[in-house]
């Protein structure tokens, strides 16, 4: 499983757009990124998982170069709401296992 | 709705005294997770289930173990709990292998260890 490094914490405003950046330099070849997210006292749940260029769902977008050592999870006009701590996960379709790393804090202010 | 469904949501026990988070899934996933997540931490995973098989995380203390009786049912005892064991535990679900975005996660249980 890649290691994956992202920022410990970020603010925002409401209506802004949100970029996470995840860096993850010793991606494998099989290897997909996913993103979680998880409010206070709640599991986390699944955003958005691409493998190459860009993938776009009805909540996030995520952005991932050639080489495939970052992406960016963009999170379009950001509220209050969207306040959570989001993972980035590189990982392989060969293991059962699901391991966060330390996450990003997002706060949204008014 | 097909889910994960944890009990309870709070659970307070005693320094020492055995107690038991359950957790159970309509999902029929063959994969079963705990999680350990302490304030302000990002979930551990302690051990899952593959079907019957049991797969313990290398750092997992042996004071936790897990059972479980069937698919639905998953559950965490943790055999003495000490005060560093409080923390949110929990449960998920996967089919398996091929899709890291197929993990469902159940609200989890808040333990309390007094």
């Amino acid at each position: 499983l890649a290691k994956t490094t992202q920022p410990i914490s970020m603010d925002s405003y409401e209506g802004q757009e949100v970029n996470i950046t995840c860096s993850h330099n010793n991606i494998a070849t099989n290897d997909y990124i996913t993103w979680y997210q998880q409010f206070p006292s709640q599991g986390p749940r699944f955003i958005i998982q691409g493998y190459k260029t860009k993938v776009t769902n009805e909540v996030a977008s995520l952005f991932i170069p050639a080489d495939r050592k970052s992406s960016t999870l963009s999170l379009p006009r950001v509220s209050l709401s969207d306040t959570a701590v989001y993972y980035c996960l590189a990982g392989s379709y060969n293991t059962d296992k699901l391991i966060f790393g330390t996450g990003t804090r997002l706060q949204v202010f008014p | 709705d097909a889910m994960v469904i944890q009990n309870p949501r709070y659970q307070v026990t005693q320094f020492g005294k055995p107690v038991t988070l359950s957790c159970s899934q309509t999902l029929n996933h063959n994969v079963m997770y705990w999680y350990q997540q302490k304030s302000s931490q990002a979930p551990k995973l302690l051990f899952h289930y593959y079907d019957k098989d049991f797969n313990n995380e290398a750092d997992t203390p042996d004071n936790f173990q897990s059972r479980r009786p069937n698919t639905s049912f998953c559950f965490l005892d943790i055999r003495s709990p000490g005060l560093g064991d409080a923390a949110m535990y929990l449960c998920a679900t996967s089919r398996g292998g091929q899709d890291k975005g197929g993990y469902t996660f159940g609200s989890g249980t808040r333990l309390t260890v007094v």
